[in-house]
Parts: structure tokens; sequence; C-alpha cells
């Protein structure tokens, strides 16, 4: 079936550090799968953060990166420099127009001031 | 921006009893959605619902399991009768078009069976 695998967390860094959560896929239903990150805020619901919809593109968002890579089957989210009000969890999911979006596990992230 | 609300926050229940998880969605939304994510997991997909039908259901969605919209009110998720495998945090979501990415989520329903 089509699934995600993100990096396990918890994951903490430090204030002004970088930062890169693995994301790789697996689509076998999906022909040609869309991509995405959401985020969850403590406390809110989960919220689309970035979304690629082609293969080679990259997509961003509130300092946040991801680039769509066929070969390696990655979508890695990364940040040149991460803020405390980034401390969230992280989920990589796939999906396409005609099913609802599968989602990985989650990758908690906490940043130190 | 639009917000899914859900109802309770937690519950805890005996296993064996009727549970019922309460969505409010976005109110103009057209399909709405359960997922389900055991601590540690996946979230996974259970159900999409459509105009008062079920579109899509997973395997992970129970004969235990039903869900509902009755006029227009809240989108609900039915277990009966509970398992203990049944504890997790349920998300509800809504959506106008069916557009992965479109989807607006509740911040979820700790169910505990004990």
């Amino acid at each position: 079936g089509d699934s995600v695998t993100q990096t396990e967390g918890p994951v903490t860094v430090s204030e002004s550090e970088s930062l890169i959560i693995n994301c790789t896929y697996s689509a076998t239903s999906i022909a040609y799968p869309n991509l995405f990150w959401y985020v969850r805020y403590p406390g809110e619901g989960l919220q689309l953060l970035l979304k690629v919809i082609t293969a080679g593109q990259k997509g961003s968002s509130r300092g946040f990166e991801a680039t769509y890579n066929k070969e390696t089957t990655s979508f890695h989210l990364q940040k040149a420099s991460v803020q405390e009000s980034d401390s969230a969890v992280y989920y990589c999911a796939l999906g396409d127009n005609n099913n609802a979006p599968r989602f990985g596990a989650g990758t908690k992230l906490s940043v130190k001031p | 921006g639009p917000k899914v609300l859900q109802i309770p926050s937690h519950q805890i229940i005996d296993m064996g009893q009727m549970v019922t998880l309460n969505c409010d969605p976005v109110s103009n939304h057209l399909y709405f959605y359960w997922y389900k994510q055991i601590l540690g997991q996946q979230m996974e997909f259970l159900v999409n619902f459509y105009n008062g039908k079920v579109m899509e259901k997973s395997k992970l969605f129970k004969d235990q399991f039903s869900v509902e919209r009755p006029d227009g009110s809240y989108f609900t998720l039915k277990i009966q009768p509970t398992a203990l495998e049944d504890s997790a945090v349920y998300f509800c979501a809504s959506s106008l078009g069916l557009q992965t990415g479109e989807q607006y989520f509740g911040p979820g329903t700790r169910l505990t069976v004990l």
C-alpha cells in the first residue's frame, strides 16, 4: 500500500540551529503522488505547511523547504535556522485528488531557547 | 482561519461500552474524515464521508465503527462495543473538495479504553 516513513522523534535542537526531518514514501496505488508536510502546534489541529505536486520541484513556507525527489522517493523537510515557535509535531504525507492523505507517524520537534 | 472542533478532548471508557466522538466541522465543508493515531505510530486513515454516505474506508474501520452526520450537525464516530486496541487519538477533518491539502483538522480526541 501507500505509506510514508519519517524521522522518529523526538528531535531537539537549539534555536538558530539548522534542522532536517527525513521523509521517504512508497506509492503503489497512486501513479503521481502529491507530497505534503503538515504541522500540529500544541493544542491545535493539523495544518498544511507546504505541498509539492511535481517531482523535482521544491516547496517552501515559513522558512521551511522540501524537495520532491522521485529518484530517492524522498521529501525531507529542512530549515536553516529554527526558532522556538517552530516547536511542534511535523507530519509528512502523500495523496492525490481522489484519495484522503496518508500520513507518517509524525516527528516531534522541540527547539531550545 | 476556519477551525474544526472536537468534543471531548479526552475520553476514558471501559472495554465493551459504547463511545461517540464528536466533530464540529467547518460550516460549508462537504467532505468529512476520521483518522486514528496510536501513540508512536503512523496516523492512519479510517474513513471519509460525503453526502450522507461513507465514500472510502480502510481496513481499520471495523464493523464496530460507524459514522454519521445527522441534519448537518456534528460528524460523529461511534464505536460499539469498544476494545482495548481502540485506545488512540482520533482526528477529525473536513474539506470543501477532495484534494489532499484542503483538509482542515481538529485537535484530536484522546480515547482510552480500560
